[in-house]
């Protein structure tokens, strides 16, 4: 069965510091890996997308890799704001055309001062 | 340039009432979705449209219906409404980029009790 799983389910940080959310996938072959971030009563908002073939993918101070041999992902976050509390999804789509994207249960940050 | 707009943004049901989920979009995309998202859970994909007067099945259908008779809309139906539909309700509308990337954009979704 196709599965997202991200890790940790949580996680507090002070405000500066930096933190690096987990994504494990079975999902094969998949077309591309999504980072999406979703702000407490709002919809989420894509961060990065990233195909098969690539290693990385920046956006300001959020940086995704991705190991397609070890199928993980790794959202990084530097200098973390306070309007960095949110949770963070890891988004995968299979390459099996269509519309399905198998969706991880998230990873929920808040950011301290 | 409004995005997703979704109405009503929180709704009360009694089981068995019925009641219909409005999701409107003015970014002329071609493709819209409307997900269910619990709590632990990730997103489920319940249906799904990939053009006007098209709609699909997706991971969670049953219990729902949905209509897409104009581009911008894309109505999602509870005849009969259960303690289990109690969630977070998001449409999402997307359009590709020729790559396969399908980039979804959300509205602010829509929270349904059920009693």
């Amino acid at each position: 069965k196709n599965q997202v799983e991200q890790s940790p389910q949580s996680l507090i940080i002070l405000e500066g510091k930096n933190c690096t959310l987990q994504c494990n996938y079975t999902v094969s072959p998949f077309s591309n890996l999504r980072w999406y971030k979703q702000d407490t009563g709002r919809g989420p908002v894509s961060l990065t997308i990233m195909t098969f073939s690539e290693n990385t993918k920046s956006n300001g101070r959020y940086t995704a890799t991705l190991d397609a041999d070890t199928k993980q992902s790794s959202l990084h976050i530097t200098a973390s704001q306070l309007s960095d509390s949110a949770s963070y999804i890891c988004v995968v789509s299979p390459n099996t055309g269509g519309f399905k994207t198998i969706f991880g249960a998230g990873t929920r940050l808040f950011v301290k001062a | 340039n409004a995005g997703v707009t979704q109405t009503p943004k929180f709704r009360v049901l009694k089981t068995g009432q019925s009641m219909t989920l409005l999701c409107a979009q003015d970014m002329n995309h071609e493709y819209m979705y409307w997900y269910r998202q619990d709590p632990g859970m990730g997103l489920r994909l319940i249906h799904y449209s990939v053009g006007e007067g098209t709609t699909a099945k997706g991971e969670v259908p049953d219990g729902y219906n949905v209509s897409r008779l104009k581009k911008q809309n894309f109505l999602l139906g509870l005849e009969s409404a259960a303690p289990s539909q109690t969630s977070v309700y998001f449409c999402a509308s997307s359009y590709s980029t020729g790559t396969g990337e399908n980039i979804q954009y959300f509205g602010a979704g829509t929270r349904l009790s059920v009693l």
